[in-house]
């Protein structure tokens, strides 16, 4: 069975700090997706890396794609209180089916 | 991105009841359509993939003569909980992608089902 590791499950920070969400896996992903998902609303995707080594920015968060494909970080910088909710990796295999890690609740207080 | 409109964004049901949600892609063509079950503070469970035209396929634990999926056209798929339960009550969440070579699937609004 495909487990995808997310850590942290929460995170309560300052505006302004820094912060890195991490989904790891012992299972080779062929893609890798992160979502961001408000409470009552359906995921909203944010970026897929494909590529072994792959970073991509977006605004203040930068993702990256570990060489193995087997893990990725979300990295934000300057965190801010529109930031505030629950960030989900998901990881595609060879197959068609994505499965996602637990979840990152992530809370940035002014 | 791609557009996915869920339907109804909530429902409340009796117990008894079967209830229907609708996923519709609505400027792509759809090849499949995932469904999920998400649970208060956690993250999504796949239910089932759903491809145009063919039988879902289910997870391990999920029941198919309760969790009803079709997938009739390239633009939308249903799920009909049957004899829904209180335990059934949870948010759905469909997702949907133009094919096996396209890794990016765009998610609903989701449906809060709520069974009384």
């Amino acid at each position: 069975t495909q487990l995808l590791e997310q850590s942290p499950q929460f995170l309560s920070i300052q505006e302004g700090e820094n912060l890195t969400v991490y989904c790891n896996s012992s299972s080779v992903f062929s893609s890798l997706q992160w979502y961001r998902q408000e409470p009552g609303e359906g995921p909203v995707l944010l970026v897929t890396v494909v590529t072994g080594g792959e970073v991509k920015k977006l605004k203040r968060l930068t993702f990256q794609f570990g060489d193995a494909r087997k893990d990725s970080s979300l990295h934000i910088t300057a965190a801010q209180p529109g930031d505030t909710g629950l960030y989900l990796c998901a990881g595609r295999s060879g197959g068609f089916k994505t499965i996602f890690g637990a979840g990152t609740r992530l809370f940035v207080k002014a | 991105g791609a557009v996915v409109s869920q339907h109804p964004s909530r429902v409340i049901c009796k117990s008894g009841t079967s209830v229907k949600i609708e996923c519709r892609s609505l400027d792509f063509q759809a090849t499949t359509m995932f469904w999920y079950r998400q649970f208060p503070k956690q993250s999504l469970m796949l239910m089932a993939t759903s491809n145009e035209g063919s039988k879902a396929t289910y997870e391990q634990g999920v029941e198919k003569d309760k969790f009803l999926i079709n997938h009739a056209s390239l633009t939308l798929s249903t799920l009909t909980v049957t004899s829904a339960h209180p335990e059934d009550s949870s948010f759905y969440i469909c997702s949907a992608s133009q094919g096996q070579g396209v890794t990016e699937a765009f998610f609903g609004q989701g449906t809060r089902l709520t069974v009384v």
